[in-house]
């Protein structure tokens, strides 16, 4: 299969930067996603790797290394309304071609 | 555009009884998505649409599970007969491509008692 893994919880304080690890199983992967989502609504997307390196977006950025099988998000300047679910997953393709995710990391922001 | 409508935004019914869910993907969106989330098991791709075209049903978890999009414009869920264990929450999302970012609907709670 294509197990993504991503930390069940975390906890930061408002104002710090915090980054979620990913991690993906490498064969047939073609990219990354990475989706918020409040408790009770809709996953909302945040980016897409495709290739290795950082990407910045605004306080949110995204890393990826292919050859490591390994993506992380990074959160700046933590506010209170960023205490959501954070989503990893891996699009596949080939005989897969689909989006596989993670469970989601339960990311709680205290004050 | 008012994003993927999905309805009922929640749903209590007795196991045995029928539940069919809608979706309204956003125009012009050519791929739709049905996901069931469960704390268990997080997001699961049940089945996807492409061009009003079942592509890939591999995760419909059996045969009292069905999908259909009868036009470009929705796609119902159907499951008969509904036992407690599909008790969850259903979303539907659409993109413009295959490998793009997916918009999803508010989800349907479905609980089944």
């Amino acid at each position: 299969g294509q197990n993504i893994d991503q930390p069940t919880e975390m906890t930061a304080t408002e104002g710090a930067i915090v980054q979620i690890n990913c991690t993906y199983q490498t064969s047939g992967f073609n990219g990354l996603f990475w989706y918020q989502q409040h408790a009770g609504e809709a996953p909302t997307f945040l980016s897409y790797n495709v290739l290795d390196g950082l990407e910045e977006k605004g306080r949110f950025s995204s890393f990826l290394s292919r050859s490591k099988g390994y993506s992380y998000l990074l959160l700046k300047e933590l506010q209170m309304k960023d205490s959501a679910s954070y989503l990893c997953a891996g699009y596949y393709g080939g005989a897969t071609n689909k989006l596989i995710f993670g469970t989601g990391t339960l990311l709680a922001v205290q004050p | 555009d008012a994003g993927v409508i999905q309805s009922p935004r929640h749903e209590v019914t007795e196991m045995g009884q029928e539940v069919t869910l809608r979706c309204k993907p956003i125009s012009g969106h050519d791929y739709l998505f049905w996901y069931r989330q469960t704390m268990m098991r997080g997001l699961e791709l049940l089945i996807y649409f492409n061009n009003n075209v079942p592509i890939d049903d591999s995760g419909m978890p059996e045969d009292r599970f069905s999908a259909k999009m009868p036009n470009a414009s929705f796609s119902t869920l159907k499951i008969q007969p509904s036992e407690p264990r599909d008790s969850a929450v259903y979303f539907c999302a659409s993109s413009f491509v295959r490998e793009g970012e997916a918009f999803f609907g508010q989800g349907t709670r479905l609980t089944v008692v």
